[in-house]
C-alpha cells in the first residue's frame, strides 16, 4: 500500500515553462487536493476534487490547472511557470470529506 | 483574512514536560478540527481530530481541547518527547458546507529538548 505518491520530488523550471506535477493514490479515496507550502504561510489549498470528473478551486488557484479523469490520479499543471510559484507542493487524499487526509511527500519546485 | 490562526510560530519545551499548542479560528461555521504533524522534507501526517460536538478528544499522549465559545482549540502533548519535535498545523473544515476543503493555520514549530 503506497498511499499518496507524488512525482517528481524536485524540479527546477525556467520562467514560462510548463509542467505537470503527478499525484496518485491507491486507497480508493474520493477526495483529493493540492496544497502549496510557503515559508510563514502554512498550507494553502490550490485545487481540490470530490470525485472523478469533479474539480473546484481552492484559495490560490491562479496559474494552475487540474483534472480528475480517474479516482487514482490528480495531476496539477503549471501552464506558464512564474518565480512566484516557487514552493513546496503537497497532494492529499481522504476517504470522506472531513476525515484525516493522507499527504504525499511533496514536490519542491523552483522557478528561475 | 486568516480564518485559522496559530499565533505562536515556535515553542520550546523540555523532554517530559507538557507541550501546549494553540489555535484560534474566526469562521463560526467550522465544526471539525484536525492537527497534523510535519517533519522536514516529509508530508504532513494526521495526528488527532475533534468534532464540534465534543470538547475533548484523547489519543495516547495527545489531547485536543475545543472551546467553541472562544473559538479556540489546543493540543496537549504529555509527556513531550524529542521525537515530537516538528511543525504542527491546526486545520478546520465546515462539514455542512457544499465545498470540501481544509483551512490550515501557519503552523507552530515545536522543539523538545532532551
Amino acid at each position: 500500500n503506497a498511499g499518496v505518491t507524488q512525482t517528481p520530488k524536485f524540479q527546477v523550471l525556467k520562467t514560462g515553462q510548463s509542467m505537470t506535477l503527478q499525484c496518485a493514490q491507491d486507497m480508493n479515496h474520493e477526495y483529493m487536493s493540492w496544497y502549496r507550502q510557503d515559508p510563514g504561510m502554512g498550507l494553502r489549498l490550490i485545487h481540490y476534487s470530490v470525485g472523478a470528473g469533479i474539480t473546484d478551486q481552492g484559495e490560490v488557484p491562479n496559474g494552475y490547472n487540474v483534472s480528475r479523469s480517474t479516482t487514482e490520479d490528480f495531476p496539477l499543471r503549471l501552464l506558464s511557470a512564474a518565480p512566484s510559484q516557487t514552493s513546496v507542493y503537497f497532494c492529499a487524499s481522504s476517504y470522506f470529506r472531513d476525515t484525516e487526509a493522507f499527504f504525499g511527500q511533496g514536490t519542491r519546485l523552483t522557478v528561475v | 483574512d486568516q480564518q485559522v490562526k496559530q499565533n505562536s510560530p515556535s515553542l520550546s519545551v523540555q523532554e517530559g514536560r507538557i507541550s501546549i499548542l494553540n489555535c484560534d479560528y474566526t469562521n463560526s461555521m467550522f465544526d471539525y478540527f484536525l492537527w497534523y504533524k510535519k517533519y522536514p522534507a516529509e508530508g504532513p501526517t494526521f495526528l488527532i481530530s475533534i468534532s464540534s460536538i465534543k470538547d475533548k478528544n484523547e489519543d495516547g499522549r495527545f489531547t485536543v481541547f475545543l472551546n467553541k465559545s472562544a473559538k479556540h482549540l489546543s493540543l496537549h502533548i504529555v509527556p513531550s518527547q524529542p521525537g515530537d519535535s516538528a511543525v504542527y498545523f491546526c486545520a478546520a473544515s465546515d462539514s455542512g458546507g457544499s465545498n470540501y476543503k481544509l483551512t490550515f493555520g501557519k503552523g507552530t514549530l515545536l522543539t523538545v529538548n532532551p
